[in-house]
């Protein structure tokens, strides 16, 4: 089956610097994908929407200059939390749409990033 | 204004038991509706979705979701629980651009 791969898994960072995740569909062309952040016990929220060969676009409340997104390829996207604080560190989800609209969406395991 | 809702925060069921997981959901004309489950420090899993047709899907795992119109309900359920379907469960409205995700239920299933 589609599976999406994200990387790293985990990351410790310090505060001021920039960590770049990835998200890579592995066996199908995704042209749009998903990032989520997942606070402790909650829901996900819905960062941004990741268009391959255009911009993405940001859900209200999101900082796009902190939050870089780029799509580069129909098989990878990228996210970077850049000048990390404390505040930053939480679980960061992506995922990628195979086919028509309303198909079920595929999930990368997710990174846990923790800002010292 | 689309929304979905998952009103228990925790749902605590006996192994062998049946379990429940309730959802219910907002919308202005037909819903797309899906279960996802959640491991810790993992992604979503896809288990079931209701787009047409049957109201009764069946999904991964022996799980199922009754999809009920005139409640807007799409609860999903299992004949008889195990320990390992201890989890988070998300149910999610489709039919835009984007997946509106419910604030998720905790099932803690005991031995």
């Amino acid at each position: 089956g589609a599976v999406v791969s994200q990387h790293p898994s985990w990351v410790i960072c310090k505060s001021g610097t920039s960590v770049k995740i990835e998200c890579r569909s592995l066996d199908f062309q995704a042209t749009t994908m998903f990032w989520y952040r997942q606070f402790p016990k909650q829901s996900l929220m819905l960062m941004a929407t990741s268009n391959e060969g255009s911009k993405a676009t940001y859900e209200q409340g999101v900082e796009k200059d902190k939050f870089l997104i780029n799509h580069a390829s129909l098989t990878l996207s990228t996210l970077t939390v850049t000048s990390a604080h404390p505040e930053d560190s939480s679980f960061y989800i992506c995922s990628a749409e195979r086919g028509q609209d309303n198909s079920p969406l595929h999930f990368g395991n997710g990174t846990r990033l923790t800002v010292t | 204004a689309q929304s979905v809702a998952q009103p228990e925060d925790q749902v605590n069921v006996a192994e062998g038991n049946p379990l429940t997981v309730k959802c219910t959901y907002s919308v202005s004309g037909n819903p797309y509706l899906f279960w996802y489950v959640q491991y810790p420090n993992r992604g979503l899993q896809f288990l079931l979705k209701y787009i047409t047709g049957d109201n009764l899907v069946k999904g991964s795992y022996g799980f199922e979701a009754e999809f009920n119109k005139s409640q807007t309900s799409f609860h999903l359920k299992k004949p008889s629980a195990l320990v390992s379907d201890s989890a988070l469960y998300f149910c999610a409205l489709g039919g835009t651009d984007k997946l509106i995700f419910g604030t998720g239920t905790r099932l803690q299933v005991f031995p």
